[in-house]
């Protein structure tokens, strides 16, 4: 299996910040990774799939880059409503998995 | 507008049986595959399966923790999808959720998920 691993697992920062989410695979998956936004309570919300490309409606703060096993999520500039955890997940080949998560906290 | 909603979460005991459903609209079924994560109360997402199309005879891939107990259907008649779970666990214990699936740049990816249904498996 693929193994995901996201660092840091929490960050703290202010608004305004540039802040960069590492996602490292234990293989090589080319660009198929996803990034996902969690909010409590609720269902993840897909960022951004093949590793940069930026799902419709996604604010452009967002920016995901990468190939092969390291990958990285960017926020140019923090806002108060990305407070969420953050999940990267490898769709290269089964079983499909995600990295234990990045706690973005304000 | 694309909406999954599941349901059939409930309490129930060791080594029983439950089937969640998925229902989808605002977008057309037969077309996507379907996808069954969980999240374990306070933890990380775990990936459970894939239902894929009609296209590709409605195949099916699980995680290695529930391959042999969890078996993927789907109806699309219906629009939905069903997660039949046997011989249940504690540690399957989760909020599970339903995700459908787009294919764009070489990539299956889930880009409408469910609010998710909790399922509890203790004595």
């Amino acid at each position: 299996d693929i193994q995901l691993t996201q660092s840091p697992s929490f960050l703290s920062a202010s608004v305004g910040d540039r802040v960069t989410i590492t996602c490292r695979a234990s293989q090589g998956i080319s660009s198929h990774l996803a990034w996902y936004q969690q909010k409590p309570g609720k269902a993840p919300k897909l960022l951004i799939y093949a590793a940069s490309t930026l799902q419709t409606g996604v604010p452009s703060r967002f920016s995901g880059s990468g190939s092969g096993t390291e990958f990285t999520l960017t926020i140019s500039s923090l806002q108060p409503e990305d407070f969420a955890i953050y999940y990267c997940q490898q769709l290269n080949s089964y079983p499909l998995t995600f990295g234990g998560g990045t706690r973005v906290e304000i | 507008e694309v909406q999954l909603v599941e349901s059939g979460g409930v309490l129930v005991q060791p080594g029983g049986s439950l089937r969640l459903s998925c229902a989808a609209s605002g977008f057309t079924f037969s077309d996507h595959y379907i996808d069954w994560v969980r999240q374990a109360p306070g933890k990380g997402l775990e990936w459970v399966g894939r239902s894929r199309n009609k296209a590709n005879s409605y195949t099916t891939e699980y995680a290695a923790s529930v391959k042999g107990r969890f078996t993927i259907s789907r109806d699309d008649s219906k629009n939905s999808v069903y997660l039949q779970m046997d011989s249940l666990k504690t540690e399957d214990t989760a909020v599970y959720f339903c995700a459908r699936n787009y294919y764009d740049r070489g990539v299956y990816f889930s880009d409408y998920w469910g609010q998710g249904t909790l399922v509890t498996v203790s004595s």
